[in-house]
């Protein structure tokens, strides 16, 4: 079965750098996306980035740009989410989520299947 | 805010049925999905492409799409339902959108 194991709590100050993983099995690890998904303190879901396991080619969102470095190892089927420059702001929840895609008869099908149990980032002076 | 707007809160008794809704004018366009999240948990997917339920998830989860607006049906409610649930979606852009999240209550 699909398992996603992540990394343990975090407590960081601000400015520091964090660097969360994501341990996929339970498929072949090059074979589906893996994107970053954060979740604030009784907040909603926010999605941060993607990466191929494949080639290593990423996509981040906007918003962070500059300071989000997410990669992979395939060797051990890890991905990394590295996140700088840490704020009070990037207190959350951090999730690993595989994403299924398809396009059938012209249509996208595409979410996250599968997601980790999520890593707390506690960032405070 | 959201692009994807869900009521903040629904509550039913047990054994009645529970309806959240999502509307956002992507969903004229795009599939919608469930998640289900309960307290300290990680999201699990309860409803993908609009309607369909993945293994394991209970026959009483059910969903539909109609116009810009999806809505999420628990027949018969049961307590261990209890969760926030949230609706997912992409725009035209690509961009990755969630609702706000209904906070489900049974009892």
């Amino acid at each position: 079965q699909v398992q996603l194991v992540q990394s343990g709590a975090e407590v960081k100050k601000p400015g520091a750098s964090v660097k969360v993983s994501c341990k996929a099995s339970g498929y072949t690890f090059t074979s589906a996306y893996m994107n970053w998904v954060r979740q604030a303190p009784g907040q909603g879901f926010e999605w941060m980035g993607v990466l191929n396991p494949s080639s290593g080619t990423t996509v981040y969102a906007q918003k962070f740009q500059g300071r989000v470095t997410m990669s992979r190892d395939t060797s051990t089927s890890t991905v990394y989410m590295e996140l700088s420059s840490l704020r009070s702001e990037d207190t959350a929840v951090y999730y690993c989520a595989r994403h299924y895609s398809r396009t059938t008869w012209g249509v996208e099908v595409d979410y996250f299947d599968y997601w980790g149990q999520g890593t707390l980032v506690n960032v405070s002076a | 805010s959201y692009e994807l707007t869900q009521p903040p809160s629904v509550s039913v008794s047990p054994g009645q049925t529970a309806r959240i809704t999502c509307s956002g004018d992507t969903l004229s366009k795009k599939y919608a999905y469930w998640y289900q999240q309960k307290s300290g948990q990680a999201p699990v997917l309860v409803i993908y492409e609009d309607s369909k339920r993945p293994s394991g998830i209970p026959e009483r989860f059910s969903g539909s799409r109609s116009g810009t607006m999806a809505t999420l049906t628990i027949s018969g409610a049961q307590v261990e339902d209890e969760a926030d649930f949230y609706c997912y979606s992409r725009d035209s852009s690509g961009n990755h959108l969630f609702g706000g999240g209904t906070k489900l209550t049974v009892l």
